[in-house]
């Protein structure tokens, strides 16, 4: 399994402004993601972030608001912009294993980012 | 419709009870995979199996075991003499390829084990 880490682990910020989360893997993985879960909820793929081009984003989400760079294979970063109430939630980065004779493998998760806007 | 179904939001036993969580998913494909994660209430998610369509073998893992039932479409979990440290939400999530193999989530089932 990968070791996955995130930073900032926590953050409260006032509405308009922007955050950037940080996104590190202790090896190199193909298929990075960030997913977002708002309280009590399930989780929602915002986008996966590929190596060398941009991000493919899930409906409903959108670069200009959740812009995300991929400079290499073991890290990426998710920027949360002009941010309101409701973008309040934890912000999660996975990656996914190489599956077993090329099918899926499983996700692994980092700690996740709680994000509180005021 | 609702791809991956936990139609249990929340149950509470008393330890050392054993527990069943249900998973039921909608798919056409024919080769889909299936998960269980656990996040406990300090927040991480935790990888607990991974299933392909053409293994219905149930699993066991020590207190843990999956039933696997294609013919009714359901990927149970089952916790036998559950512990207090078992306490958490429980997610079932679906794999296709006609998704393009992004996880499919269930709602999760929150699981209180009393002591």
């Amino acid at each position: 399994s990968a070791v996955i880490s995130q930073k900032p682990s926590r953050d409260i910020c006032q509405r308009g402004t922007s955050l950037t989360i940080q996104c590190q893997v202790d090896s190199q993985v193909t298929m990075m993601f960030w997913y977002r879960q708002q309280p009590g909820q399930s989780l929602t793929l915002i986008a996966t972030a590929n190596q060398g081009s941009e991000a493919t984003y899930e409906s409903g989400f959108v670069i200009d608001k959740f812009p995300i760079s991929r400079p290499n294979l073991t890290f990426s970063t998710l920027t949360v912009s002009n941010m309101s109430p409701e973008d309040s939630s934890i912000y999660l980065c996975s990656v996914e294993a190489e599956g077993l004779a090329g099918g899926v493998g499983e996700q692994y998760f980092g700690p996740g980012t709680r994000l509180t806007v005021t | 419709a609702q791809k991956v179904t936990q139609a249990q939001t929340e149950i509470s036993v008393v330890e050392k009870e054993d527990v069943t969580l249900d998973c039921v998913y909608e798919t056409r494909d024919t080769t889909y995979y299936l998960f269980w994660y656990k996040q406990p209430p300090s927040g991480e998610l935790v990888f607990l199996i991974r299933r392909n369509s053409f293994d219905e073998q149930n699993e066991i893992s020590g207190r843990y075991s999956w039933n696997f039932q294609k013919s009714t479409s359901s990927f149970n979990f089952t916790i036998t003499a559950s512990q207090v440290v078992d306490s958490a939400v429980y997610f079932c999530a679906l794999s296709e390829a006609s998704s393009n193999y992004q996880l499919i989530w269930g709602a999760g089932t929150k699981l209180i084990i009393k002591p």
